[in-house]
């Protein structure tokens, strides 16, 4: 078990350009969320997935976002035409449908956009 | 709307003083809490996770105490360490909640002076 992993780590990007960002949950995990933290706040969920269904978004989600979750495995959350706005860190989590739901997350992926 | 608090937003210590950090939610009506640990610029780790069923948790120095009447939940870390400087986050998943999806609070900075 090597935990959830988010690649890239740091991302800088152009204002209007496109990004993609990929999370890989623990293995045998069926939940998988996202959330967005900006500077001295905490984190709030964007979207989550059950195995492949993306079952609720927020409404932080514009348009511009999509995430998927091809066969249930790794996630991946694109942003479009991406704003100052959007600039944060994109944290991943994941949790196994049971009794408990303890979140695992992993080590985000700080988005600047310039 | 589920809204957490934490208060205070910062915190410095003496080494080897006790911490007391606070967490307030307004919806009583939770599935569990969990309290995070986040150091500058990385994702969350879990210290503990409190089912609404449960009063407390304990692991090691930490002890996490639950009292959903009154929408507070107390984590303390006995002995301070300068290794326990990080920022602490609570967050609650509803009963209600698609997903069990995390409400978070904005954090306890906490500073641990050798």
């Amino acid at each position: 078990d090597t935990g959830v992993s988010q690649n890239p780590r740091h991302k800088i990007t152009k204002r209007g350009q496109n990004v993609t960002f990929r999370c890989d949950p623990i293995s045998e995990h069926n939940r998988l969320y996202w959330y967005r933290q900006t500077l001295g706040q905490g984190p709030e969920f964007l979207t989550y997935f059950q195995n492949e269904a993306q079952l609720e978004k927020s409404r932080l989600l514009s348009d511009r976002f999509s995430a998927e979750r091809p066969k249930g495995s790794f996630s991946t959350l694109e942003i479009q035409r991406t704003e100052q706005g959007d600039s944060a860190m994109y944290l991943c989590a994941s949790s196994l449908v049971g009794q408990v739901y303890e979140q695992y997350f992993g080590p985000g992926t700080r988005l600047t956009v310039t | 709307k589920q809204e957490v608090t934490q208060i205070p937003a910062a915190l410095s210590v003496p080494e080897g003083e006790n911490l007391v950090l606070n967490c307030s939610f307004t919806d009583s009506a939770i599935y569990n809490l969990q309290w995070f640990r986040q150091d500058p610029g990385k994702g969350l780790t879990s210290l503990l996770l409190i089912q609404s069923s449960q009063r407390e948790q304990t692991s090691g120095r930490l002890n996490a105490s639950l009292d959903k009447s009154s929408g507070r939940s107390t984590l303390y870390i006995a002995a301070s360490q300068p290794g326990d400087s990080a920022t602490y986050l609570c967050a609650v998943s509803l009963v209600k909640a698609a997903g069990n999806k995390l409400t978070f609070g904005g954090g306890t900075r906490v500073l641990v002076k050798p």
